[in-house]
């Protein structure tokens, strides 16, 4: 039972780069979402989406973008990095009802220089 | 809009002794209300949550937690500390029963509370 995979664990990009981090859920849940956690910040809402189609943007959602094409699948895109977006992201699902919990990967490290 | 206050940054206590984490609340109604263990290097473990019914709910490892909603607070406790629960605690906060589908999972974390636990 995989749960959440999120791909890569560590990058480092530079200043104006773009990339994708990857999350893929096995547990057909509908509910998705991103955080970034960033010291004494706890996490924050990127974006979310309760379903393949639709998405929303959550509390920061600048300079990210997401789509959801599949149930399984919620990638999380940089446009162009900068130093501001270095941070721990997590993606998290879960069924779509309020008292279902969310079950996040293990994260990955973006440091952009 | 949803908030949760950890007022303790970093908390340090003996292994074997009893342990409190503070959480306070913000939220119109009655909320669903959770914790979440991290260790380093690792994603968020659910350690327990509230819902409804009974204010005192019990999670993994030993831990419970007690809503109170005169005071809009769910500490997390913990009888007896062992060297294994070192990690960052976050208490979070999300739409309760009735708020509507789109609500649910947007879940507002605290800060988080490092705790440090001596031999």
């Amino acid at each position: 039972n995989a749960g959440v995979t999120q791909t890569p664990k560590f990058q480092v990009l530079k200043t104006g780069q773009s990339m994708t981090l990857q999350c893929a859920q096995d547990m057909n849940h509908e509910y998705m979402s991103w955080y970034r956690q960033d010291p004494g910040m706890g996490l924050r809402l990127i974006h979310y989406s309760v379903g393949a189609g639709i998405t929303d943007q959550g509390e920061v959602p600048n300079g990210y973008n997401v789509s959801r094409s599949t149930t399984e699948d919620f990638p999380l895109r940089l446009l162009s990095a900068a130093p501001s977006q270095t941070s721990v992201y997590f993606c998290a699902s879960s069924y779509r009802q309020g008292n279902s919990p969310l079950h996040f990967g293990n994260g990955t490290r973006l440091t952009v220089t | 809009a949803q908030s949760v206050t950890q007022p303790d940054i970093h908390i340090t206590v003996s292994e074997g002794a009893s342990l409190e984490l503070r959480c306070n609340y913000s939220y119109g109604a009655t909320p669903y209300l959770f914790w979440y263990v991290q260790s380093p290097g690792q994603g968020l473990q659910l350690l327990l949550k509230y819902f409804s019914g009974d204010t005192l709910v019990q999670g993994i490892k030993g831990f419970e937690a007690e809503f109170k909603r005169s005071q809009s607070s769910f500490n997390l406790r913990k009888p007896s500390v062992h060297w294994s629960d070192a990690a960052e605690y976050f208490c979070a906060v999300g739409a309760g029963e009735g708020a509507g589908g789109t609500s649910y999972g947007k879940l507002t974390f605290g800060q988080g509370t490092i705790l440090t636990v001596h031999p």
